[in-house]
């Protein structure tokens, strides 16, 4: 049972800012949002996560909207680097880690 | 800072033939340590996961097992591989005492099997 609901793909021109949706409809009090990413042929990499608060770190800002049930994940100047598969997580204390389908984002020159 | 290995980075193997693949992590103690698959095209699947020397936890019956002979030292084997044996594994480590705390992956492994 997925927790998450991301779009397949979307693209981003490189040099701007590319937002990332996540719908987490079900999220219960306690469980985090987290976001990873996939670069083709490598091992997931973890970006940031967060409870309710918006989180800002060196790679990304994370967005989440007051009732829980959406966030966006914000690269705010994309390279062509950051193309890869990005995963929204939702998790709970001590729970495996579920990864889904994840977003392919496709940074263009 | 943590750093993890995985080795070897690509394998071909012949059906029936053993396997063990090694993951090491640097820079921590008593990490939790996880061992996932990923098929090609497919999300990642936790096969197994370590709170500690000796203790091993399977998340999925099949035909691999895992050791941690060592506190940073996590082992994935097989004594006979399967054509269904073929896929991208990941070693990933936390913080003990986990809880919320993010994982991390190394570069993984390739397999394949012939």
């Amino acid at each position: 049972d997925a927790k998450t609901t991301q779009p397949p793909s979307m693209d981003c021109a490189e040099g701007r800012a590319a937002n990332l949706p996540c719908n987490h409809s079900t999220i219960s009090g306690n469980e985090y949002v987290y976001w990873y990413r996939q670069i083709h042929s490598q091992g997931p990499q973890y970006i940031i996560h967060g409870l309710k608060n918006n989180e800002t770190n060196e790679m990304a800002s994370l967005i989440i909207t007051e009732d829980r049930k959406s966030s966006t994940l914000i690269l705010p100047h994309a390279t062509l680097r950051d193309t890869a598969v990005y995963y929204c997580i939702v998790r709970g204390w001590k729970e495996k880690l579920q990864f889904g389908a994840g977003t392919q984002v496709v940074v263009t020159p | 800072s943590q750093t993890i290995h995985q080795w070897p980075a690509t394998l071909v193997q012949p059906v029936g033939s053993p396997l063990s693949l090694e993951c090491t992590v640097e820079g921590t103690s008593n990490p939790n340590l996880y061992w996932y698959r990923q098929a090609a095209g497919r999300g990642l699947q936790l096969l197994f996961y370590s709170v500690g020397i000796g203790q091993i936890s399977s998340e999925v019956p099949q035909n691999l097992s895992a050791s941690r002979p060592q506190d940073r030292q996590f082992i994935l084997s097989s004594k006979k591989l399967l054509l269904s044996d073929s896929g991208f594994y990941l070693c990933a480590w936390s913080p003990s005492l986990e809880g919320l705390q993010p994982q991390h992956f190394g570069d993984g492994t390739r397999l394949s099997i012939l």
